[in-house]
């Protein structure tokens, strides 16, 4: 079964418009951690924010938030005011304890989404 | 500047042939792992280690080794290159801690021909 689920694989926006990637995840793990990541065409892997599965509220960074609905297990990355560099793949990502040490914490990735925003 | 540097950046390989993927990381980071970036499917994790002298099978292993001696470095060895190990390769290295993402490394991009 997908652990990361990202059904959009391609979205278009008009500059300075919002912009909702969608992100749905499943874990049995009571504590994790969501990633999104961004990959413009030069291809370097970009941390944008990061959620607990603990935090009351939802994380913001800049023009980036994350709308964390964790009994739907979602975890949608909210653009607001696009730009024209924002057009980049879109990874969401989780990290969760794997194994009996809990030392091996894998980051899974979802397909992502491709952004495009229109001038 | 500290980060992870991988070598090389593009590489061409015959079928058969053998090949290392460099990387390393100055971050005295414990958590290292390579990943392979394939259109549609994301990140699948290669291989990974959590420190030296441990390493371990991710979700796609077949046809690759790997080694950690030391904290700064885990090269990615392909024994016998296929067709099908045409990809990008990206090293990420982080904390072990649920909060920490991954620095990534700038990738490698792969063709076996």
């Amino acid at each position: 079964a997908q652990k990361i689920t990202q059904t959009q694989p391609g979205m278009f926006v008009q500059e300075k418009e919002a912009v909702t990637l969608d992100c749905t995840y499943d874990t049995s793990d009571p504590s994790y951690g969501l990633f999104w990541y961004k990959q413009p065409s030069s291809g370097e892997m970009i941390f944008l924010i990061y959620q607990g599965s603990y935090d009351q509220q939802n994380a913001t960074e800049g023009r980036y938030s994350l709308n964390f609905q964790k009994a739907r297990k979602s975890a949608n990355l909210v653009i607001s005011a696009s730009q024209l560099g924002d057009s980049a793949m879109y990874f969401c990502a989780m990290r969760e304890v794997v194994g009996f040490s809990g030392s091996a914490r894998q980051l899974t990735f979802g397909s992502g989404t491709q952004l495009t925003v229109l001038p | 500047n500290a980060g992870v540097t991988q070598t090389p950046k593009f590489h061409i390989l015959k079928t058969g042939q053998s090949m290392t993927l460099q990387c390393a990381q100055d971050m005295n980071h414990g958590y290292l792992s390579w990943y392979r970036q394939d259109p549609g499917m994301g990140l699948r994790r290669i291989h990974y280690s959590v420190a030296a002298g441990i390493t371990d099978k991710g979700e796609v292993p077949d046809g690759y080794n790997v080694s950690r001696s030391n904290t700064e470095d885990f090269p990615l060895r392909l024994e016998s290159a296929a067709p099908s190990q045409t990809s990008v390769y990206f090293c990420a290295s982080s904390y072990q801690r649920r909060i920490d993402g991954y620095t990534f490394g700038s990738g490698t991009r792969l063709t076996v021909v």
